[in-house]
């Protein structure tokens, strides 16, 4: 079975500290993404990744920014927090095109909350 | 910026019926699409995938894609109430690089 898996479950941050938020899947997926879920506005795309080193803006990039070093890790960082980024970040990944598959592997979600 | 819209619901439906569940998106260049199933405090998890017009059946779930008019729809037969969850429809965007823009989702609730 393919598992992603993150780091933190839980994380109570005050503002303005930073966040890092790893993720690592070991199916040697090439595409890896966050998502941040908050109720009624679904899930949305903050960044992704589809080679080590590469990164792609999603729809809300916007007080975020994300390492890959290493084909399996995929981390979102948030340099300084604030109380607008409480919210749940999931990770996912996917072996090849996701046009062809669809099929995200997402991670338990990381639950921030910013005081 | 690509969109898809889903009636946030909730929707409830007695154990038994069908319940029907629908998605709108933006993009008439699309040309896959996915329904993800969220039970609460869980991760989301494909369930169906259409790419053609028409229906498209596994079991009690059927996806219905009409690329004219731009939507996808999702009826589950005999819905039990292991059924009720949130049902997110996906499709891909970005050009450089893949991913999947989620609608809100719908909640569906199956009472026994």
């Amino acid at each position: 079975d393919v598992k992603v898996t993150q780091s933190s479950r839980y994380l109570v941050k005050r503002t303005g500290e930073k966040v890092f938020l790893e993720c690592v899947q070991d199916m040697d997926h090439e595409n890896m993404f966050w998502y941040r879920q908050d109720p009624g506005l679904g899930l949305r795309l903050i960044y992704f990744s589809y080679d080590v080193k590469m990164k792609e803006k999603g729809d809300i990039p916007e007080g975020y920014s994300v390492s890959r070093e290493k084909k399996e890790r995929f981390s979102l960082i948030l340099e300084s927090t604030s109380t607008n980024q409480t919210s749940m970040y999931l990770c996912a990944s996917v072996g090849g095109d996701a046009r062809n598959t669809g099929e995200l592997f997402f991670g338990e979600g990381s639950r921030l909350t910013v005081l | 910026q690509k969109e898809v819209e889903q009636n946030s619901g909730p929707l409830s439906v007695p154990e038994g019926a069908i319940a029907s569940l629908n998605c709108t998106y933006s993009d008439r260049g699309s040309q896959s699409f996915f329904w993800y199933r969220q039970y609460s405090g869980k991760s989301p998890e494909l369930i169906m995938s259409i790419y053609s017009n028409g229906d498209k059946e596994d079991g009690r779930f059927t996806a219905q894609l009409n690329k004219a008019s731009q939507y996808v729809s999702l009826l589950i037969r005999d819905s039990q109430p292991s059924d009720s969850a949130t049902y997110l429809c996906a499709f891909p965007t970005h050009q450089a690089g893949t991913a999947l823009i989620f609608g809100k989702g719908t909640t569906l609730s199956v009472s026994s």
